[in-house]
């Protein structure tokens, strides 16, 4: 069974500053999907960003980035330029790949803090 | 908002109580799931459907009922519930194919409480 493990319950950075965090599975599979959602408090879980395990290249989008070690089975999430709007839970999960119903394995997550 | 919505937004009630949480996708979507997320813990899977059949079941109490009349509408009916029970329940949708990426959808939740 895949596993995800996100060992910072909280993180605080300053606003504009940038912040890196941590996310690590495990699985048999050599073709999964990877992401991370965030959780603003009392609104919706939408996602941030998506790896493809076959894709070297990193993921981008805007201030978002990743940084992908397959090999260590590591999925790191960069928030650069800091901003309020930025607080909340981020969670990060495992997909399998093929097309079917097939549910997320979550990690704990890691409560983000925006320091003004 | 996302194109998935939820009722109620939250919920109270006694442990002999029946109840039922609803959720609509406006997404097109083929696939539906449930999860519990509680306090400390990651975001439990409970049920998938995909094409309105359950693929999944993952050893969930049967005082949890699923429902999935059609591909837009996902029902998860509640009785004799414990206070452990207590969570917040998302609903998800995803669309299925391999150019999906099995990327899913979620709606905002039902807080439950079982007194």
């Amino acid at each position: 069974a895949q596993t995800v493990t996100q060992s910072q319950p909280e993180m605080s950075v300053q606003e504009a500053e940038t912040v890196t965090l941590s996310c690590t599975y495990d699985t048999s599979e050599s073709d999964y999907y990877l992401f991370w959602y965030k959780q603003p408090p009392s609104r919706q879980m939408i996602l941030v960003i998506r790896q493809e395990a076959y894709k070297q290249q990193n993921a981008t989008e805007n201030r978002f980035s990743v940084n992908f070690q397959k090999a260590a089975k590591s999925f790191s999430l960069k928030i650069s330029d800091s901003q309020l709007g930025d607080a909340a839970m981020y969670f990060c999960a495992y997909g399998v790949s093929g097309g079917g119903a097939d549910g997320l394995t979550f990690g704990k997550g890691t409560h983000l803090i925006i320091q003004p | 908002e996302t194109g998935v919505t939820q009722t109620p937004r939250h919920l109270v009630m006694g442990m002999t109580n029946k109840k039922s949480l609803k959720c609509e996708q406006h997404l097109g979507h083929n696939a539906m799931y449930w999860y519990k997320q509680s306090a400390k813990k990651p975001l439990e899977l409970m049920f998938v459907y995909s094409l309105e059949e359950r693929v999944e079941n993952n050893s969930v109490p049967s005082r949890f009922s699923p429902e999935c009349p059609n591909s837009s509408h996902l029902f998860l009916h509640l009785h004799t519930l414990q206070p452990e029970d207590s969570a917040l329940y998302l609903c998800a949708s995803s669309p299925l194919g391999r150019s999906s990426y099995n990327e899913q959808f979620f709606g905002p939740g039902t807080r439950l409480t079982v007194l």
